[in-house]
């Protein structure tokens, strides 16, 4: 099993450019979700999907949208990148929705420069 | 509001002697605790969960962490640091809303392990 695999490992973009940020996983979650992590910031969690075909926001959603486009496949668009959007991007999976507690696997993560 | 805190950024330990690093956090309800590591340029990897049960939880890699619910703490502890355990450690607290689950994140907390 690969886990959770994400796409591309590194970006540069200019202002107003657009992109998209691949998530998949193989280990048949329900629950899937983006974080960005900043320095002294912690994980911040942008969207998350509980289930296919449901997205909800997280702290930190301005500037993004998600599809969740089957079990698997978890992606965040960036529209209209901006400098603020500088960062390193994490996706993960998890077991279980509603009242079920599952741990999270992650990605390695994609480092997006935003000039 | 869920929190969670973790005081130190960093904490410098000598191979050989144990380690603590701390956590403390703020949910309405059961807390479900997870503590998780990050090595440089990788995601991040679990570690342990404290969901109920027994205060001491055992996991990875020979760390433990005490559930303390009158402190609302839950330090992890190892009881001889190697350097290769040097990493970031987030604690996290999982919470449920509106019958999804949520999770929020500590800023995290560098251990350097000094030969």
């Amino acid at each position: 099993n690969a886990g959770v695999t994400q796409t591309p490992k590194f970006q540069v973009l200019k202002t107003g450019q657009s992109m998209t940020l691949q998530c998949a996983q193989d280990m048949n979650h329900n629950s899937m979700y983006w974080y960005r992590q900043d320095p002294g910031m912690g994980l911040r969690l942008i969207y998350y999907s509980a289930s296919e075909g449901t997205t909800d926001k997280g702290e930190v959603p301005n500037g993004y949208n998600v599809s969740r486009l089957n079990k698997r496949e978890f992606s965040l668009r960036l529209e209209s990148a901006a400098p603020s959007q500088t960062s390193v991007y994490f996706c993960a999976s998890s077991e279980g929705t509603g009242v079920r507690v599952g741990t999270q696997y992650f990605g390695p993560g994609t480092r997006l420069t935003v000039l | 509001a869920q929190s969670v805190a973790q005081p130190e950024d960093q904490v410098n330990v000598a191979e050989g002697n144990p380690l603590t690093v701390k956590c403390t956090y703020s949910v309405s309800g059961n807390p479900y605790l997870f503590w998780y590591v990050q090595y440089p340029n990788r995601g991040l990897q679990f570690l342990l969960k404290y969901i109920t049960g027994d205060n001491l939880v055992k996991g990875s890699y020979g760390f433990e962490a005490e559930f303390n619910k009158s402190q609302t703490s839950f330090h992890l502890k190892k009881p001889s640091a190697l350097v290769s355990d040097s990493a970031l450690y987030f604690c996290a607290v999982r919470w449920s809303s509106g019958g999804y689950q949520k999770v929020t994140f500590g800023i995290g907390t560098k251990l350097q392990v000094i030969p």
